[in-house]
């Protein structure tokens, strides 16, 4: 199946400080690629949706200058949390659609960020 | 009122029990439907499409409702392995990809 990584899993860092985060499609090339953030026991919330050579489509209340968004390539979308407070500590996933036509996405493996 | 609710569970069953559940959309005119599951701390993963007229894929059959716009999932014979969140998940819109999540059905299979 369509393989989709997230780097890094994990990082921990001081309030204050920006955090970028990498989305890869593996195996296919990706137009669209979408960033989510799930808070405990919640469900997953779109963020934006990424487009490559575009730019991104916020969904409302996501501040667009504090999660910064850059598709550059087919197959590399990057979300970098810029200023990160401890209330950004979240779990953020990306998922790409398959050009295949599929509804559905393929999930990276998410981040988790905490913020000190 | 949400576009996705499900009810949180948890389920907790027996191996080898029937376990099903339903999940509501508000949207009419959605088009695509799934299930994901979601293992803890882990990213979600497709389990399965939903088609208008049911569609099973081994122990899983999915159910789609229009007129009462939800859908279901049942699970046979269930397995210790089964034990997960089930994730209802709806495409709203026809011209964008956007999904839209529920917040999770939880199952517990206990030996």
């Amino acid at each position: 199946g369509a393989v989709v990584s997230q780097h890094p899993s994990w990082v921990i860092c001081k309030s204050g400080t920006s955090v970028k985060i990498e989305c890869r499609s593996l195996d296919f090339q990706a137009t669209t690629m979408f960033w989510y953030r799930q808070f405990p026991k919640q469900s997953l919330m779109l963020m934006a949706t990424s487009n490559e050579g575009s730019k991104a489509t916020y969904e409302q209340g996501v501040e667009k200058d504090k999660f910064l968004i850059n598709h550059a390539s087919l197959t590399l979308s990057t979300l970098t949390v810029t200023s990160a407070h401890p209330e950004d500590s979240s779990f953020y996933i990306c998922s790409a659609r398959h050009p295949n036509g599929l509804d559905g996405q393929y999930f990276g493996p998410g981040t988790r960020l905490l913020v000190l | 009122r949400k576009e996705v609710e499900q009810d949180p569970g948890p389920f907790n069953v027996p191996e080898g029990a029937t376990v099903a559940f339903n999940c509501t959309y508000s949207n009419s005119a959605s088009q695509s439907f799934f299930w994901y599951r979601q293992d803890c701390r882990k990213e979600p993963k497709l389990l399965m499409s939903v088609y208008s007229s049911g569609n099973e894929d081994g122990r899983f059959t999915a159910q789609l409702n229009r007129a009462s716009q939800y859908i279901s999932l049942l699970i046979r014979d269930s397995k210790l392995s089964d034990s997960a969140t089930y994730l209802c998940v709806v495409n709203l819109r026809s011209n964008d990809y956007k999904l839209s999540f529920g917040a999770g059905t939880t199952v517990t299979v206990r030996a």
